[in-house]
């Protein structure tokens, strides 16, 4: 199994909202990413976890809140966000440590696409 | 800091021209460089790496891009254009001590029948 996959494809959510995206990999990885993607532009970096642990939050919001309850699975807890969120969602994951020497390319979900009105 | 350049944000060509999107770097150290396709609505997919083990590296969809170290480069090719390649292009830089990978602009391909 070589996919990333991302719940759910689409999301539509009030500025007073709670939701949650998922993300889910079993190639083994122990590295997994946040990125937040607007239209025309290239990724965003926002949270990197590795072996589990909160290893780079890229000075994002608090309304954004990520959890990564085991080593398959990565989630973004969103609440109170604003229009100006809107954008494609994608999780990546890759193997290894976040700091070490080597190529660990990113493998990327579809994203979740995610509306805030 | 560590970063790619890719001039322009859009190129057109025939169906069976060539295809060159160009991308530069800049690295203190030893780079590990990517290509990612982006298809409308929807992910990132890897089309080629460069990890110093080739400088000529051959990708899917019969994409290939040629590390030139004196010319702090990584374009990519592909001799003949598909309507199918139609999509966003991303070259992106791994710094050799450090996994955080850094974006280009992105440049969106348009291939014309």
């Amino acid at each position: 199994d070589t996919e990333v996959t991302q719940t759910p494809k689409h999301l539509v959510m009030g500025m007073t909202n709670k939701k949650s995206l998922k993300c889910e990999q079993h190639m083994g990885h122990r590295a997994m990413y946040w990125y937040k993607q607007k239209a025309k532009k290239p990724p965003e970096l926002m949270f990197v976890y590795s072996y589990e642990k909160l290893s780079i939050n890229e000075s994002v919001p608090s309304r954004f809140s990520p959890e990564c309850p085991n080593s398959s699975l990565l989630n973004l807890h969103l609440h109170a966000l604003q229009p100006e969120d809107s954008a494609l969602y994608l999780c990546a994951s890759s193997q290894g440590r976040v700091r070490t020497s080597g190529v660990n390319e990113q493998f990327f979900g579809p994203g979740t696409r995610l509306t805030v009105l | 800091a560590q970063s790619v350049t890719q001039l322009g944000s859009h190129v057109s060509v025939s169906e069976g021209a060539l295809v060159l999107l160009r991308c530069n770097y800049s690295s203190s150290v030893p780079p590990y460089l990517f290509w990612y396709v982006q298809y409308p609505n929807q992910g990132l997919q890897l089309l080629l790496k460069y990890t110093s083990a080739a400088t000529l590296v051959k990708g899917i969809n019969g994409f290939e891009a040629e590390f030139k170290k004196s010319e702090t480069s990584f374009h990519l090719t592909k001799p003949s254009a598909h309507m199918s390649d139609a999509a966003e292009y991303f070259c992106a830089v791994i710094p050799g001590a450090n996994s955080k990978l850094t974006f280009g602009k992105g440049i969106t391909l348009s291939v014309r029948p």
